[in-house]
């Protein structure tokens, strides 16, 4: 089963970084794609960024690009997301997923960019 | 970007009812769309993919449909678990995007 564990957010001010980590177990991360999903408050999902297998190749949606970092180490199972630079609109929960089509998820991790 | 618009936005709905909850993309997706589940407070949950096929272990009365830019969820037989907030996906191109979300709500 797939099990995501997220870990990382908290409250940030604008302009700092953070950095989330996700712990994957259940299944064979090494040969997964993987996502990150946010979540503004009361709002809905937006996708924002996936990582190949061995990490050769990333891809973000636009108003992340050139902030945020999605990187993996597969000899731990785990995923990370570099933000920088971040915004209050970068204000969400923030989930891990299994695979680029989103089959397993965490249960989040809230970040907060507040002054 | 393909622009995923969802309809309708809210729906309030019996239990037993059957409901359809449909999905447009601004371009030919062919069948890269999914269908997820979302409950307040929870994370998402996967009810569909490639268009038509049940994630494991949901329930039968979940059906998707479609091709090309039109796609619906159908809920054949609504049960009190599946009041909740949906939502399409598609992974067709980057960047992906959601359609903005069906909140089924309880009559």
């Amino acid at each position: 089963e797939v099990q995501l564990v997220e870990s990382g957010g908290g409250l940030v001010q604008p302009g700092g970084p953070l950095r989330l980590s996700c712990a994957a177990s259940g299944f064979p991360f090494s040969t997964y794609w993987m996502s990150w999903v946010r979540q503004a408050p009361g709002k809905g999902l937006e996708w924002v960024a996936n990582i190949n297998e061995d990490g050769s190749k990333k891809n973000y949606v636009d108003s992340v690009k050139g902030r945020f970092t999605i990187s993996r180490d597969n000899a731990k199972n785990s995923l990370d997301l570099q933000m920088s630079s971040l915004r209050v609109e970068d204000t969400a929960v923030y989930y891990c997923a299994s695979r680029a089509w989103l089959e397993g998820w965490g249960q989040g991790t809230p970040v907060t960019v507040s002054s | 970007d393909i622009q995923m618009t969802q309809s309708p936005s809210s729906l309030s709905a019996s239990v037993g009812d059957k409901v359809t909850i449909t999905c447009r993309a601004s371009q030919d997706i062919r069948n890269d769309l999914g269908w997820f589940q979302q409950k307040p407070g929870k994370a998402p949950k996967r009810l569909i993919y490639a268009t038509s096929t049940l994630h494991s272990g949901v329930p039968s009365r979940f059906s998707g449909s479609g091709s090309g830019t039109e796609f619906t969820l159908t809920i054949s037989s609504l049960q009190p678990e599946d009041f909740a907030t949906y939502y399409c996906l598609q992974h067709r191109t980057y960047p992906y995007t959601f359609g903005q979300g069906t909140n089924l709500e309880i009559k």
